[in-house]
């Protein structure tokens, strides 16, 4: 399968715990894209990568998110002292660099903090 | 802010039926609006998209209609099938951004 890979699929933690969710994008794509999805909701944007470099970070990327993607490949989207409100989906997308609408999502891995 | 939204929530169609999904949007600077299909358990899948300086767009049984004086998209299906069941959002991009922002969704029943 060389689609997009992410894992875990389900982490069940208890709040103020530390979770890290991993991202392998589709092996030619420049742009890496996370995206945070709560139940009935379309997926919020958090950040995004060209290549190794971080472009941007949404307001909704509080200080205790992180992401890093070294060498401009796979992708960490760490939460720090995870909140009852961090639980949801967190997807995560890539796509190549060019002018298109298609973004290539993963399954996403889906986060409950108890 | 963009702003993306739809109309309505829900949507029964018989099977072998026509479905129309519709999309408002606030912003017109951007460059691309899209639509993706998501499966229960699954992450959104492209279905098709359509550039700011086209009004009609067609793919494989779907057929995209944007109309920009009103700033409303449009998603339709044709001979809608139960693999159509799905939770279907619309979505914007600026090119310059780089940046996507979702609608709520409207979740497509397919009746046997």
């Amino acid at each position: 399968d060389t689609g997009v890979s992410q894992d875990p699929r389900h982490k069940i933690t208890k709040r103020g715990q530390n979770v890290t969710f991993r991202c392998d994008p589709i092996s030619e794509h420049n742009r890496l894209y996370w995206y945070r999805q709560t139940l009935g909701q379309g997926p919020e944007f958090l950040t995004y990568f060209q290549n190794e470099a971080q472009l941007e970070k949404s307001r909704l990327l509080s200080d205790r998110f992180s992401a890093e993607r070294p060498k401009g490949s796979f992708s960490t989207l760490e939460i720090q002292r995870t909140e009852q409100g961090d639980s949801a989906m967190y997807l995560c997308a890539s796509s190549l660099l060019r002018e298109t609408g298609e973004l290539f999502f993963g399954e996403g891995s889906r986060l409950t903090v108890l | 802010g963009e702003s993306v939204g739809l109309h309505l929530p829900t949507l029964s169609v018989q099977e072998g039926d026509n479905s129309i999904i519709n999309c408002a949007y606030s912003n017109s600077a951007s460059d691309y609006f899209i639509w993706y299909k998501q499966e229960s358990g699954k992450g959104p899948q492209f279905i098709i998209d359509i550039r700011s300086n086209m009004d009609k767009r067609q793919g494989q049984r779907v057929t995209v209609l944007l109309n920009k004086t009103v700033k409303h998209l449009s998603l339709q299906i044709a001979a809608t099938q139960p693999g159509d069941s799905a939770v279907y959002f619309c979505a914007e991009n600026i090119i310059s951004f780089n940046k996507f922002y979702f609608g709520s969704g409207t979740k497509l029943n397919v009746k046997p």
